[in-house]
């Protein structure tokens, strides 16, 4: 069975820093990829999908993401956060086979600091 | 609009007791989805139907059971079987079982053991 892991639990930035969190999957076949964003009480939402195509995807609010095949990876970028990015993200991967839902990492939960 | 509407907000459970949690959606989507999110694990998933009469198990559908009668809804019963129902529960729904399509969350339901 795939699975995700996020090594970042917790990351704690200033405002204007710039952000990777990391994704790591296990996997061998095709896989379709996604982050999903948490802010405070409200409901989980898509942040950005790859699936096929550029390796580097663009998403919501200035977040990027680039799928590395070789490194089963899938890390989400952003160049300078904003107080207003503090969320909890979790990174999904979908198989093209076998059983089509989606398997979550453990979350990052990240604090921006004004 | 269209969306998810998770009802109740917050769920309190007696010892020994069933409780259905309740999940519609209004977006014509064919597939649905129940997960489980615990701190510090992401989200599990505990049941899915990818149409109307079917659904299959999760990781983690001890305990629980669902029903998929009509497209728009898909409730989920926690039993008292489930040893350790206190957790956020988070149902989702998609268009369809392709793997790179998004799903679309509601605003969960908080169950907790009085």
């Amino acid at each position: 069975a795939q699975s995700v892991s996020q090594h970042n639990h917790h990351v704690i930035l200033s405002e204007a820093a710039s952000l990777e969190l990391g994704c790591n999957y296990s996997y061998g076949g095709t896989v379709n990829l996604f982050w999903y964003v948490q802010y405070p009480g409200q409901h989980l939402q898509l942040l950005l999908k790859y699936f096929s195509g550029d390796p580097l995807v663009k998403g919501i609010k200035g977040f990027e993401a680039e799928f590395i095949k070789s490194k089963f990876s899938f890390n989400l970028r952003k160049p300078s956060v904003q107080w207003s990015d503090t969320a909890e993200y979790f990174c999904a991967v979908n198989p093209d086979t076998g059983r089509r839902a989606l398997t979550f990492g453990s979350g990052t939960r990240l604090q921006v600091q004004p | 609009d269209g969306g998810i509407t998770q009802s109740p907000k917050y769920l309190f459970r007696k010892e020994g007791q069933n409780v259905t949690l309740s999940c519609e959606q209004n977006l014509n989507h064919d597939a649905m989805y129940w997960y489980r999110q615990d701190p510090g694990q992401g989200l599990r998933l505990i049941y899915y139907s990818q149409i109307v009469n079917d659904f299959q198990k999760g990781d983690i559908a001890e305990g629980y059971s669902v029903s998929r009668e009509k497209k728009e809804s898909f409730p989920l019963t926690v039993t008292s079987a489930q040893k350790n129902p206190t957790a956020f529960y988070l149902c989702a729904s998609s268009k369809d079982t392709d793997s790179n399509q998004p799903q679309h969350f509601g605003d969960g339901t908080r169950l907790s053991i009085l």
